[in-house]
């Protein structure tokens, strides 16, 4: 069946720094995926979606791309705040929009 | 833009009583709306799909007659968790769907806590 697997446990990394969070995906055809971000006592929301082969999405200075070729959706962002600090989770939506995965989660935490 | 609202935000409940969790959608129609639980490792597992006038769909482990779910139009789904015990703990998320993006919008969580 369709998976997302991503970066699992915990990230700490310094203000500036640069981020990535790996993810990975297993499924037939062109699935939608969907990078979400949820803080402490909030559900999570969404940062943005990719649909297609190459297509970028970004938000809040996060990116990812969506390469088929390797199945990936790795989500970067070149200089991490404090305030981005929370719990990331890579995401896909089959064909039909019939079935809903989420990967484990990553927690991020970032130093002052 | 769309909103879910989800309620009650926590509950505390006694063992082997039951609670009830609402989820609205504000300002779109949720053709279908999901049912997860969330453990305190962040992991989702997900209880239930709910399309408006199809057939609820369980997932392995969750069952209509532990979770029953009632999901009357496009604006409003609400689940129960019945005979709640210590494993039924955890932040319950109700994500509801647009048909046309496949996204999930999701609540703010009803955190159930078993004494």
């Amino acid at each position: 069946g369709d998976s997302v697997t991503q970066t699992e446990g915990q990230v700490a990394l310094s203000e500036e720094d640069f981020l990535t969070i790996h993810c990975n995906y297993s499924a037939s055809g062109y699935p939608t995926l969907f990078w979400y971000v949820q803080y402490p006592g909030e559900g999570p929301q969404l940062l943005f979606r990719a649909s297609r082969d190459k297509e970028k999405g970004s938000s809040r200075g996060f990116e990812a791309t969506y390469d088929k070729g390797t199945t990936s959706f790795h989500l970067r962002k070149a200089s991490v705040q404090e305030s981005d600090s929370a719990v990331y989770y890579c995401a896909l939506s089959d064909l039909g929009y019939q079935n809903f995965y989420f990967g484990k989660g990553t927690s991020l935490t970032v130093i002052p | 833009g769309a909103l879910v609202y989800q309620y009650p935000r926590r509950t505390i409940c006694k063992s082997g009583t039951s609670m009830r969790m609402e989820c609205q959608a504000v300002g779109f129609q949720a053709t279908s709306v999901a049912w997860y639980r969330q453990s305190p490792q962040k992991t989702f597992e997900l209880i239930a799909l709910s399309t408006v006038n199809s057939a609820i769909k369980y997932e392995q482990n969750f069952t209509q007659e532990k979770f029953p779910i009632s999901h009357p139009n496009l604006s409003f789904s609400s689940m129960t968790v019945l005979n709640a015990y210590l494993e039924d703990r955890g932040l319950y998320l109700c994500g509801a769907r647009i048909s046309n993006t496949g996204q999930l919008y999701f609540g703010e969580g009803s955190k159930l806590t078993v004494l």
